[in-house]
């Protein structure tokens, strides 16, 4: 299966919202309410920010939130902070136990 | 503490093998499905083979035939056996626990470096 579209960067000050977007087709996103969204530091192991579209685990801040429509899924930073200044990447269950994940999104807080 | 240490990376010729181990703590092991994912060197994540409790295992369609996943419940272990390696199999190697829920990867261990290059 191919990988998931994220544009490759985006940028926002501190305290703004953005959103990063993930493009997939009907046999992923489109067809499974299953996109999950990782950030990762540089050097550092990927960190589950949303799981199922839209649930935040224990822990996560609620200015990180998800939503789906059709085959895009996004995500969404509120009130940006210094610290949120990562490499974002979405991920969806493709069926048949296959997972297929984005390019990743690099975001710049300036 | 969920901890996950993977181990086994290294250099490698291309044809060459390699087994990775990824050694699990701080949870019932047994009752959770584990999977591996890679990371080339500047590049994206990419979903390699998982295995379920039943040990039922899947892969990706680059690593069919080649890779192999396997666990031990009772040493608290994940494996992935790698046959014919590629230069493209170059990656940072990653365990990672499926969640409760199945579809999403909750704890991660700090990866294991494989290069393939002559």
């Amino acid at each position: 299966q191919s990988a998931l579209t994220q544009s490759a960067s985006v940028s926002g000050s501190p305290g703004q919202s953005i959103t990063i977007s993930c493009t997939g087709t009907s046999s992923d996103i489109g067809s499974y309410n299953l996109v999950s969204w990782y950030q990762q530091h540089p050097g550092k192991a990927p960190k589950l920010m949303i799981f199922e579209g839209s649930k935040r685990p224990s822990g996560i801040s609620n200015r990180f939130s998800g939503s789906k429509s059709g085959n895009t899924a996004s995500l969404t930073i509120s009130g940006l902070q210094a610290e949120d200044e990562a490499d974002y990447y979405c991920c969806s269950f493709a069926g048949s136990s296959t997972w297929v994940f984005g390019g990743g999104t690099k975001l710049t807080v300036l | 503490e969920v901890q996950l240490v993977e181990s086994g990376g290294g250099l490698v010729q291309p044809g060459g093998s390699l087994r990775l181990s990824c050694a699990a703590s701080g949870f019932t092991f047994s009752a959770y499905d584990m999977h591996w994912v890679r990371q080339a060197p500047g590049k994206g994540l990419e979903w390699v083979s998982g295995i379920g409790t039943g040990n039922d295992a899947y892969y990706l369609g680059s690593v069919k035939g080649r890779f192999t996943i396997s666990r031990e419940n009772a040493k608290n272990s994940l494996y992935l056996q790698m046959n014919s390696l590629r230069a493209g199999d170059t990656a940072v190697y990653y365990c990672a626990r499926a969640s409760g829920t199945y579809y999403e990867f909750d704890y991660w261990g700090q990866g294991t470096l494989v290069t393939v290059s002559s």
